[in-house]
């Protein structure tokens, strides 16, 4: 199947700064890039989704100022975290959808848990 | 609002036998859903999905069956094994565009 890199897989920063997350999609050509946040115990949340070359759309409630989302080519999104404070850390999890997949189907990142010192 | 949900948070189930996990859905206009499995500290992992088209689908050890009627959903894995042993979210997607809602989740534990 389809194979969704994330990078880093684990970061630890301190509140206040920047910080980067990347998504690959291996070995397709990923059309639209979804970017969920799961906390401690509890689901999937998605935050955005993005499509190449265009803006990424927000979910209610997510700031897209301090939550930048990149998609400038078919295989890499980014996600940065601008500002961060402890209640931004949580497990972040990207997924990716080509433009030639059986609607619906996403395949999933493995993750980048962010901690917020 | 619409959401997806989970009646059980935790199922503890015997390694060999069947497990039995629960979704339900509110929104009417959802018309396919997957089934995921999540490990501790890895992202989702695709088993199995249906349409609602269908009411029963079946995989390797999975089965997921779909009740439109009531809005539910729900996935039974045969034999248990402990490498089973995970979080389990279902996961709807509308007609209407290609996001997904995650429900709840239900951790599932299995004692040897």
């Amino acid at each position: 199947g389809a194979v969704v890199s994330q990078h880093p897989s684990w970061v630890i920063c301190k509140s206040g700064t920047s910080v980067k997350i990347e998504c690959r999609s291996l070995d397709f050509q990923a059309t639209t890039m979804f970017w969920y946040r799961q906390f401690p115990k509890q689901s999937l949340m998605l935050m955005a989704t993005s499509n190449e070359g265009s803006k990424a759309t927000y979910e209610q409630g997510v700031e897209k100022d301090k939550f930048l989302i990149n998609h400038a080519s078919l295989t890499l999104s980014t996600l940065t975290v601008t500002s961060a404070h402890p209640e931004d850390s949580s497990f972040y999890i990207c997924s990716a959808a080509g433009e030639l997949a059986v609607r619906n189907e996403q395949f999933f990142g493995p993750g980048t848990r962010l901690t917020v010192l | 609002g619409e959401s997806v949900g989970l009646h059980l948070p935790t199922l503890s189930v015997q390694e060999g036998d069947n497990s039995i996990i629960n979704c339900a859905y509110s929104n009417s206009a959802s018309d396919y859903f997957i089934w995921y499995k999540q490990e501790s500290g890895k992202g989702p992992q695709f088993i199995i999905d249906i349409r609602s088209n269908m009411d029963k689908r079946q995989g390797q050890r999975v089965t997921v069956l779909l009740n439109k009627t009531v809005k539910h959903l729900s996935l039974q894995i045969a034999a248990t094994q402990p490498g089973d042993s995970a979080v389990y979210f279902c996961a709807e997607n509308r007609a209407a565009g290609n996001k997904l809602t995650f429900g709840g989740g239900t951790r599932v534990l299995v004692k040897p």
